[in-house]
């Protein structure tokens, strides 16, 4: 079935160091990917997406690139700042236009 | 424009206790969904709604029921809390034109005792 698996977290990090956080997906076909950031005391807000494979997406210094040979969607930032501290959701459309997540993974970045 | 609001922000029931988590979008979006939120397990689809006056169960329906009431309105009844019921519910709401993104409220915590 469709499913999402991101790695475990916390992963801490200290201001302006690079962030990796991966995201492997199982899907019929090539569904829509996306990362969600949750700040703490939130709901989710969509970081960033890619709708076909190869596609990049990118936002506030974030990207994640489509990989289908290895159906994977990492996501990545040259830089950590303290106010990027928060959960990171990694997701999938299904056929039916419904959000598959997987489990999140708590990012901590000290000053 | 508010977006997706949910109320109420917190609630605290005794085992057995009904009560009504509202949602509101004022985006003139035609999707609408519930879920909850437990820790190490990500965001689980309770129920949703792909248009006014249709409502479909998600992964975990069980102990939940749900009414929209119109298009803006999408709102989630527990008859009868159980502690297992103790998670954060997230609402989102997603358009015709973008289905593929959805937009989430603040999300409301209940705890059952």
């Amino acid at each position: 079935g469709n499913s999402v698996t991101q790695m475990e977290g916390p992963v801490t990090l200290s201001e302006e160091a690079f962030l990796t956080i991966n995201c492997t997906y199982t899907a019929t076909g090539y569904p829509s990917l996306f990362w969600y950031v949750q700040y703490p005391g939130e709901g989710l807000q969509l970081l960033l997406k890619a709708t076909k494979a190869d596609d990049k997406g990118s936002n506030k210094g974030f990207e994640a690139t489509y990989r289908k040979e290895t159906t994977s969607f990492h996501l990545e930032k040259g830089s950590v700042q303290v106010s990027d501290s928060a959960v990171y959701f990694c997701a999938h459309l299904d056929s039916s236009y419904k959000l598959i997540f997987g489990s999140g993974t708590r990012l901590l970045v000290r000053p | 424009n508010a977006g997706v609001t949910q109320t109420p922000k917190f609630q605290v029931l005794k085992t057995g206790q009904s009560m009504t988590l509202q949602c509101a979008q004022d985006m003139n979006h035609n999707s609408m969904y519930w879920y909850r939120q437990d820790p190490g397990m990500g965001l689980r689809l309770i129920y949703y709604s792909a248009s006014e006056g249709t409502t479909d169960k998600g992964e975990v329906p069980n102990g939940y029921n749900v009414s929209r009431l119109n298009k803006r309105e999408f709102s989630l009844r527990l008859e009868s809390a159980a502690p297992s019921q103790t998670s954060v519910y997230f609402c989102a709401s997603s358009g015709e034109g973008q289905k593929n993104i959805q937009y989430f409220g603040a999300g409301t915590r209940l705890s059952v005792l």
